[in-house]
């Protein structure tokens, strides 16, 4: 089983200021089969990346992804109100499909 | 556009058999995973595991003594069912579905998701 470790688990910034999450695996990760997902209070998480660095429909381009092997990095350029939430990893290369236990995005 | 619409009994006992479906409206049901996500109070998610159109199934070993998912294609649904819950079975529970096997097994649609709690 592939471990996702995320850092930080708290991130405290300002609305205009730039995030950088990381989400590390315990062994690589299979043709870089890395999501990322935000969930807000209340709501089912949403689809962010796919493909470590593919963003999914309807995702502004201020949300990006990168990495490879067991390193990979979501980065928001500039944090709009709307994006503090709880943002999550997860591996859907081998079975069974891991998620981080997520880093929360909050406003400073 | 693909919709997930999940239900089930929302208050069980200890020891009692957690049963959840969730019917899809949109899309083919055919040739895709369907997946079930929990998630307790203030936690993270756990993926539970999935199963696609023809039965074949894969399992969270931590869950897989307990877990059956299955599926009835005549109504484009799939189940969850989990044996002899505890407290710590307690959570919202998602049903989703993977995007497709060619691109791979991220998560696109989600549903609603369904609280459970476990308590005598």
């Amino acid at each position: 089983e592939i471990v996702l470790t995320q850092s930080p688990g708290t991130l405290s910034l300002s609305p205009g200021e730039r995030a950088t999450l990381s989400c590390r695996a315990s062994q690589s990760v299979r043709n870089r089969y890395l999501a990322w997902y935000q969930q807000k209070p209340g709501q089912a998480p949403r689809l962010l990346i796919y493909g470590a660095s593919n963003r999914a429909t309807g995702i502004p381009d201020r949300f990006s992804g990168s990495g490879s092997g067991t390193d990979f990095t979501l980065t928001i350029s500039r944090l709009e109100p709307e994006d503090f939430a709880v943002f999550y990893c997860q591996q859907y290369g081998s079975s069974p499909r891991t998620f981080g236990q997520g880093t929360k995005v909050e406003i400073k | 556009q693909v919709q997930l619409q999940q239900w089930g009994a929302g208050l069980l006992k200890p020891s009692g058999t957690l049963s959840l479906s969730c019917a899809v409206y949109g899309g083919s049901f055919s040739g895709y995973y369907w997946t079930w996500i929990r998630q307790p109070p203030g936690k993270g998610l756990e993926w539970i595991g999935e199963v696609n159109d023809s039965g074949s199934t894969n399992y969270n070993p931590s869950l897989k003594s307990r877990v059956t998912i299955s599926v009835d294609t005549s109504k484009n649904q799939f189940s969850l069912r989990l044996s002899s819950v505890t407290a710590a079975d307690t959570a919202i529970y998602y049903c989703a579905r993977v995007a497709d096997e060619s691109r791979g097994y991220y998560l696109p649609y989600w549903g609603r998701g369904t609280q459970v709690t476990v308590s005598s």
